[in-house]
């Protein structure tokens, strides 16, 4: 059965570095997103992405953060100047059109800012 | 604004039994409600969903019921297995395009023998 990639599954990084994670969509799937679980915490949206532009983002989601799909196949979540409380799992979803609600999970990645 | 909540945390239910997951809502646009089963350091694994034209779905040993009205629905899981045991979250979505979810807080599972 298709499933979402992630890589890497965890990433240590200092406060103020940059991070890419990257994430394999299934492979007939159009819209992908970005959520993030914070310890403890519920999973939350980040951002909606669609024919290569992003359709909407939370308030998290400011300008540190960027999505893009630059080869047609790796969907990726760039964190510009990470701060210690960007540390959480963040998981990539997808879904196979506009019509289906149901997003399926990658394995997710486990970010910690130092 | 908590506008999907699951109240309670956990839940112990014995081998065999019925486990029902509770999950309430306050935004009345929502019309797609699914439930995802997470493990630790795993990513949320699709189980069931519901639309809102709908009452009850089911699907094996997986029942959930959507009361529109009470801005309530409910997961059932009969006969419970301790390979249940895990968190379960319940999502909540606006259909259209690329619709966002909406997440409660998750209840932990725990399926004894």
């Amino acid at each position: 059965e298709p499933e979402v990639t992630q890589t890497p599954s965890h990433q240590v990084t200092q406060m103020g570095q940059e991070v890419i994670l990257r994430c394999v969509p299934i492979s007939n799937h159009l819209y992908f997103y970005w959520y993030r679980q914070i310890l403890g915490q519920k999973v939350e949206f980040l951002v909606s992405f669609y024919n290569n532009e992003i359709s909407e983002k939370s308030e998290i989601f400011d300008d540190q953060f960027s999505v893009e799909r630059p080869d047609g196949s790796n969907f990726t979540l760039k964190i510009r100047s990470t701060k210690l409380e960007d540390s959480a799992m963040y998981f990539c979803a997808t879904k196979t059109s506009g019509n289906i609600e149901t997003q399926y999970f990658g394995p997710g990645t486990r970010l910690l800012v130092l | 604004d908590q506008q999907v909540k699951q109240n309670s945390p956990s839940l112990s239910v014995q081998e065999g039994r019925i486990s029902i997951l509770n999950c309430d809502y306050t935004n009345s646009m929502f019309d797609y409600f699914l439930w995802y089963k997470k493990y630790p350091a795993e990513g949320p694994t699709f189980l069931i969903s519901i639309s809102s034209i709908k009452d009850k779905n089911e699907d094996g040993r997986f029942t959930v019921f959507l009361n529109k009205s009470a801005k309530h629905l409910s997961l059932h899981i009969v006969p419970s297995q301790p390979g249940d045991s895990a968190v379960y979250f319940c999502a909540a979505s606006v259909s259209g395009t690329a619709s966002k979810l909406t997440f409660g807080t998750g209840t932990r599972l725990q399926v004894t023998l």
